[in-house]
């Protein structure tokens, strides 16, 4: 069964200090493997998408990277408005083509 | 409008009511589907359709009954709900089944009295 394990749970951070949010899963064959952002009482909003073990990809000061076990969204000098929750999903290749969602890590980022 | 719109964003009804949800897309997609989050457990997918057919029901009680006239178009008929059922139902569409990003709209708040 295909699984999706994000950490932490939830994470709080000062202005400007960097750190990294944590996907591991389990898929019988990788597709890709999804971020979205969700703000309070909204939809997910769309971040990356990655293929395959080493690929990385960057919007403003976020950058993800994958290997063949997890996936890391490292957030490089945070600003209060990236306070959100960060969702990861995996898509096997060859079954049902459907999203398997982790809980998701809740980042607070404080002035 | 743009991206992906849902009504209403908000839905009190009682266990005996009948309501539906709406959702439109202005993408030009042909996949769209239902998702339900409840507190603490991850997004579950309900129901896909691809080129209005419906190719994925993931063992959803047949108290959800989801409708899709045309490519841009997703309803969600509800009929007797439980309480347990209270969540954010979310629609989301992607360019075709399996091969694309998903895009979300904001969801309608279900509360079942």
């Amino acid at each position: 069964e295909d699984q999706v394990t994000q950490s932490p749970e939830a994470l709080r951070l000062q202005e400007g200090e960097s750190s990294s949010l944590n996907c591991s899963y389990t898929v019988s064959g990788l597709r890709g493997l999804f971020w979205y952002r969700q703000d309070p009482g909204k939809g997910p909003e769309f971040l990356f998408t990655l293929y395959s073990a080493g690929e990385e990809k960057e919007k403003e000061r976020l950058k993800a990277t994958l290997t063949k076990k997890e996936s890391f969204l490292h957030i490089t000098a945070p600003k209060p408005e990236d306070s959100a929750t960060y969702l990861c999903a995996v898509q096997a290749s060859g079954g049902s083509e459907k999203l398997v969602f982790g809980k998701g890590t809740k980042l607070t980022v404080n002035p | 409008e743009t991206g992906v719109t849902q009504t209403p964003r908000h839905l009190v009804m009682g266990m005996t009511n009948k309501k539906s949800l709406k959702c439109e897309q202005h993408l030009g997609h042909n996949a769209m589907y239902w998702y339900k989050q409840s507190a603490k457990k991850p997004l579950e997918l309900m129901f896909v359709y691809n080129f209005k057919e419906q190719t994925e029901n993931n063992s959803v009680p047949s108290r959800f009954s989801p409708e899709c006239p045309n490519s841009s178009h997703l309803f969600l008929h509800l009929h007797t709900l439980q309480p347990e059922d209270s969540a954010l139902y979310l629609c989301a569409s992607s360019l075709t089944q399996g091969k694309d990003e998903q895009y979300f709209g904001p969801g309608t708040r279900l509360t079942v009295t």
